[in-house]
């Protein structure tokens, strides 16, 4: 069955660095486009971030864009959120998820907390 | 950018009622939309992709319909199960947006 694990999340300080993990198994990873979604608390949903299952094309959020890198390690079934310059803005649990034909998200990891803060 | 907006933003029902969700674009989409059930703590889940079709696993009385501009989510009678809050996302031009969100709560 397909699985997501998300991790790296934590605390960090305004303008410092953290990159986010998300571990898949149970389908043919390098076939398909990941997502990452994010959610500050009590809010709604936002996307972040997508790459193309052969990491040959990402796009953002305008809100992310110049900041976080979104990447992949077929050869290792993994997916990644480098972000870099965090503001407190940024504090949200963040969502790794499959995409279907790049555009819906059928499957969702557990999601990794991420708090900017002083 | 395309915006996505939600009707009502909350929504109090029994169980047993029929409900129906209304989600709008700022532009039209095709048949690019998709619904997703999130409940406190969890991470969201795929209800519908495409307007209407339903993904595999879904209870039958999950159905959407709409186009162009303007779509619905129906839950035909609802369940103890279906109290959460409902999303719809649309994807257009390298785009992809959530709307803000129905909360569904219990009458």
């Amino acid at each position: 069955q397909v699985q997501l694990v998300d991790s790296g999340g934590g605390v960090v300080q305004p303008g410092r660095s953290l990159r986010l993990s998300c571990a898949a198994s149970g389908f043919i990873f390098n076939t398909y486009g990941m997502h990452w979604v994010r959610q500050a608390p009590g809010k709604g949903l936002e996307w972040v971030a997508i790459i193309w299952y052969d990491g040959s094309k990402e796009y953002y959020a305008d809100s992310v864009k110049g900041r976080f890198t979104i990447s992949r390690d077929n050869s290792k079934n993994t997916l990644y959120l480098q972000m870099n310059s965090l503001r407190a803005e940024d504090t949200a649990v963040y969502y790794c998820a499959k995409g279907e034909y790049n555009y819906y998200l059928d499957y969702w990891g557990q999601g990794t907390l991420v708090t900017v803060s002083s | 950018d395309i915006q996505m907006t939600q009707s009502p933003s909350t929504l109090s029902a029994s169980v047993g009622d029929r409900v129906t969700i209304t989600c709008r674009a700022s532009q039209s989409i095709s048949s690019w939309l998709a619904w997703y059930q999130q409940k406190p703590g969890k991470a969201p889940k795929l209800l519908i992709y495409d307007v209407s079709s339903l993904e595999s696993g879904v209870p039958s009385r999950f159905s959407g319909s709409g186009s162009g501009t303007e779509f619905t989510l129906t839950i035909s009678s609802l369940q103890p199960d279906d109290f959460a809050t409902y999303y719809c996302q649309q994807y257009n031009s390298y785009s992809w947006t959530f709307g803000p969100g129905t909360k569904v709560e219990i009458k």
